[in-house]
Parts: C-alpha cells; structure tokens; sequence
C-alpha cells in the first residue's frame, strides 16, 4: 500500500531535549516535506526536499533541522525543543513532475507537545 | 510564502444541505487541489484541477478552477455526516523550475447538525 509513515504518532518532551521525528515514503517519490498546524493558521511549510542530498527552508524553518539521505526517508530534526514547537506536525511526499511538484501524500501526522 | 484566503473559516449546516466553499489568491496559479482532514487524520486530496475553467467531480463533490486562476470552489451536495472534517485549499505558482511547492489556505471546519 501507497504511503507516508511518520513516528512517533504522539510524543511529550521536556524543553531541550533533542527529539527526531521520522518520515518514510514507499512512493519512490523525489520531493519530501515537513508541515505544522497550529490551530487558526492552517499548515505552514518548515523544510522542503527536491531529492536525495537537496534541502530547502520553507516558510517557518527556525528551531528545527532536516536530512535527507535516502530518497525515502526525510527525518524532522528539533535539536532543542521549545514550547513554541508544540504543534501538530505533517510529512508529506510528491512526485515531481514537469514544472514543479504533483500532488502531495500526507502521513498520519505527528502530535508534538513541549513542556 | 504567500497564504491563500479561504473562506468561510466554519460552517454549522445541517444533514442534506448543500456546502460551497472558496479560495481566493492574489497571484495565478497553474494548479488548485483541494483536500480534506478528518479528525486525527492527515490531509487526503479529494480534487486536483490543472486548467483555467476546469469543473471536476468526485462523487458528491465539485470544483472549478477560476477563469482568473486566482480562484477555485469546491462545492459539496447532499451533505452527510461523514463529510465533517476540515477542507483545505492548496494552489501552485509556477516558478520556472524552482522548488516550488503548495501553498495552503487556512482550511474551512465543516460542521454538521444532524
């Protein structure tokens, strides 16, 4: 089955405590990025990946890291959580077609709370 | 990057109403998809639409591309229960081979009564 898998699901943290939140996709799929939602202002992009070793910043970059090795995994870095981090957090992948991405397969989301 | 301006926020109808929703840009765009998140969900894409003008339907559900390609609708009939969730918009601005990707309105919160 076509899908993006995130981990964990759920998770509480203490502030500065280094968290990774994983991301893979089955798709064979070149582009990968990292979403949060936060209630009233909808999804905001935080890191984006055009394929394998190609990262870019998106819209909210700041407090967190990507990597992106493989092709299938694209893993969202928090070197030093804050409370400000507590959202809900999306990984999704994309074909990448001819003038930029296709559509976006979201994972399950992962719910982040800092303490 | 750029927000979409979806409106309305929410909507509290009841069970069998018709629903209408919109996204309005100030920039054009080459793409509008539409999705919907259920509760504890991550988004699913219900419609994509790829050409000025286009009307496409998926079941109960329809959206159109504005003639402008500012704008998109999604329309959706005879509303059932399961059709309660949060709808985003997403559109996507060529950029000439950048790493363009999605950009996503704020989502409108459909309620409904039964």
């Amino acid at each position: 089955e076509a899908q993006v898998t995130q981990n964990p699901r759920y998770l509480i943290t203490v502030t500065g405590k280094k968290l990774t939140v994983t991301c893979s996709q089955n798709m064979n799929h070149e582009y990968m990025s990292w979403y949060r939602q936060d209630p009233g202002l909808g999804l905001r992009q935080i890191y984006y990946s055009m394929n394998v070793e190609v990262t870019d910043k998106g819209d909210v970059p700041e407090g967190y890291k990507v990597s992106r090795k493989e092709k299938r995994n694209f893993p969202l870095i928090l070197e030093s959580p804050s409370p400000n981090q507590t959202s809900l957090y999306f990984c999704a992948s994309s074909p990448w077609v001819a003038g930029g991405t296709g559509e976006l397969f979201f994972g399950e989301g992962s719910r982040l709370t800092v303490l | 990057g750029q927000q979409l301006n979806q409106s309305p926020q929410s909507m509290f109808i009841q069970e069998g109403e018709d629903v209408s929703m919109n996204c309005t840009s100030s920039s054009i765009f080459n793409t509008w998809l539409w999705y919907k998140q259920d509760p504890g969900e991550g988004p699913v894409l219900l419609i994509a639409l790829y050409k000025a003008g286009e009307l496409t339907s998926n079941g109960r559900l329809t959206a159109q591309f504005g003639i402008t390609r500012k704008d998109s609708f999604l329309n959706i009939s005879a509303s059932i229960p399961s059709d309660v969730g949060i709808y985003f918009c997403a559109g996507r601005e060529y950029s000439g081979g950048g790493a363009d990707g999605l950009t996503f309105g704020k989502g409108t919160h459909l309620i409904i009564q039964p």
